[in-house]
């Protein structure tokens, strides 16, 4: 099976554009989640995903949201970026059987730096 | 609630020593716990895990056993090699969280020839 896939791979924006990020979950699994990950803050969960709803979220601004898509691939949109918002952003995906705990598999992740 | 601490890092150790990250948490019922890696300008990898008490995850050498009275899981490797400089997550996750990880905030390892 393919891995989770991340485009793009790397993308430098200016304060106060927004961004969209795009996320493919491992064929068959139907929870994605997305991640801020910072050497200061280390890693941040952001939002889940399952069925195309939003199911947990973490305690970020509303300027960060998502979506997921009926074929389970998932995007994150950032507006009106700071300085602050650079940051390597991964999403994970996991089959998410009923009462089971499935491993989150990572992508690669989208380094985004705000200039 | 839910919680993952790990012992803070970064830690350094020469090549064939033995390695210890600790990690304990807090869960509500009962989670599966998790260890996973990343190398440099990559994402994180599934290194082992365990769904219940007692239960020892292995992979590439590195152990951990859930221990449910101590609550900890912590991450074990007799001889390190180089290649394994890297930065390690302990997690957890289980339907008591409504199967959302929690991380803890990372070790790095470096391990010198």
């Amino acid at each position: 099976k393919a891995g989770v896939t991340q485009t793009p791979r790397y993308l430098i924006k200016t304060r106060g554009q927004q961004v969209t990020l795009s996320c493919s979950p491992i064929s068959g699994h139907r929870s994605v989640s997305w991640y801020q990950q910072t050497p200061g803050q280390g890693l941040q969960f952001l939002f889940e995903y399952f069925s195309e709803t939003q199911r947990n979220k973490g305690n970020f601004p509303g300027r960060f949201s998502g979506r997921q898509f009926s074929n389970s691939r998932s995007e994150m949109n950032v507006s009106t970026l700071e300085l602050g918002d650079s940051a390597l952003y991964l999403c994970a995906s996991n089959f998410d059987g009923t009462g089971t705990a499935y491993e989150q598999y990572f992508g690669p992740g989208t380094r985004l730096t705000v200039t | 609630g839910n919680s993952v601490t790990q012992m803070e890092g970064p830690v350094t150790l020469s090549e064939e020593a033995f390695l210890t990250i600790n990690c304990t948490y807090t869960a509500t019922g009962y989670p599966s716990l998790f260890w996973y890696v990343q190398y440099p300008g990559e994402g994180l990898q599934l290194l082992l895990k365990a769904t219940k008490a007692d239960d020892k995850g292995s992979n590439k050498g590195f152990e951990a056993t859930y221990r449910k009275e101590t609550t900890s899981f912590h991450l074990e490797k007799g001889s390190v090699q180089v290649s394994d400089s890297a930065v390690y997550f302990c997690a957890l996750s289980g339907w008591s969280t409504g199967n959302q990880f929690y991380f803890g905030t990372g070790t790095s390892l470096t391990v010198i020839p």
